[in-house]
């Protein structure tokens, strides 16, 4: 299948800092890209969902100015979480899926801790 | 609203022997897709297997096999000759044709040596 590689794979950072999430597909080109939010042993939260040049589609409950999304070429989008808290602590996971493709393929997920 | 429900949030298989995770799913629409997808320790999600809904034929992935049930709205899927390497979380999916994936709460799957 493709691959979608997701960058950094854990990350620890300071409460108030900001960090950055990247989600590369590296063999296919990704019009749509997926952010999904997992608390331990729980299934997956989709936060947003984006196209290519388009602004992302939050779900409900998402704070847009809190979580920034970029997807701005067909291989990279990338999650900005601002002003991180400790209660933004989580795992966080992309998804990929290209025009005609019925599947999404996934990035390895990103553990963010806040302290 | 789609929903999807799996209603075994724990299962265990011998070695070897076959299981059967279930998933049933809530649709207004006539054209989707299932999945199966595979969550191992490693939290890296891996497709399993998916469904067309339009085909009546259930898919089978060497070992993975579902029983699609359009009607009842459930997509199970089995697994033959049970392995070590099966132990994850396994996650059922929806999507209708369009973007959004949804996915079900999840069955944690044990394998017994």
């Amino acid at each position: 299948g493709a691959v979608v590689s997701q960058h950094p794979s854990w990350v620890i950072c300071k409460s108030g800092t900001s960090v950055k999430i990247e989600c590369r597909s590296l063999d296919f080109q990704a019009t749509t890209m997926f952010w999904y939010r997992q608390f331990p042993k729980q299934s997956l939260m989709l936060m947003a969902t984006s196209n290519e040049g388009s602004k992302a589609t939050y779900e409900q409950g998402v704070e847009k100015d809190k979580f920034l999304i970029n997807h701005a070429s067909l291989t990279l989008s990338t999650l900005t979480v601002t002003s991180a808290h400790p209660e933004d602590s989580s795992f966080y996971i992309c998804s990929a899926r290209d025009r005609v493709g019925t599947e999404a393929f996934f990035g390895q997920g990103t553990r963010l801790t806040v302290v | 609203a789609q929903t999807v429900t799996q209603s075994q949030p724990e299962m265990s298989v011998q070695e070897a022997e076959t299981v059967t995770l279930s998933c049933t799913y809530d649709t207004s629409e006539s054209d989707y897709y299932l999945f199966w997808y595979k969550q191992p320790p490693s939290r890296q999600m891996i497709l399993v297997i998916r469904q067309e809904a339009y085909k009546q034929q259930n898919a089978t992935e060497n070992r993975f096999s579902v029983n699609f049930q359009k009607a009842a709205k459930s997509f199970s899927l089995k697994i033959s000759d049970s392995q070590l390497g099966d132990a994850a979380m396994y996650f059922c999916a929806y999507r209708r044709t369009g973007n959004q994936f949804y996915f079900g709460t999840g069955t944690s799957l044990t394998v017994i040596p």
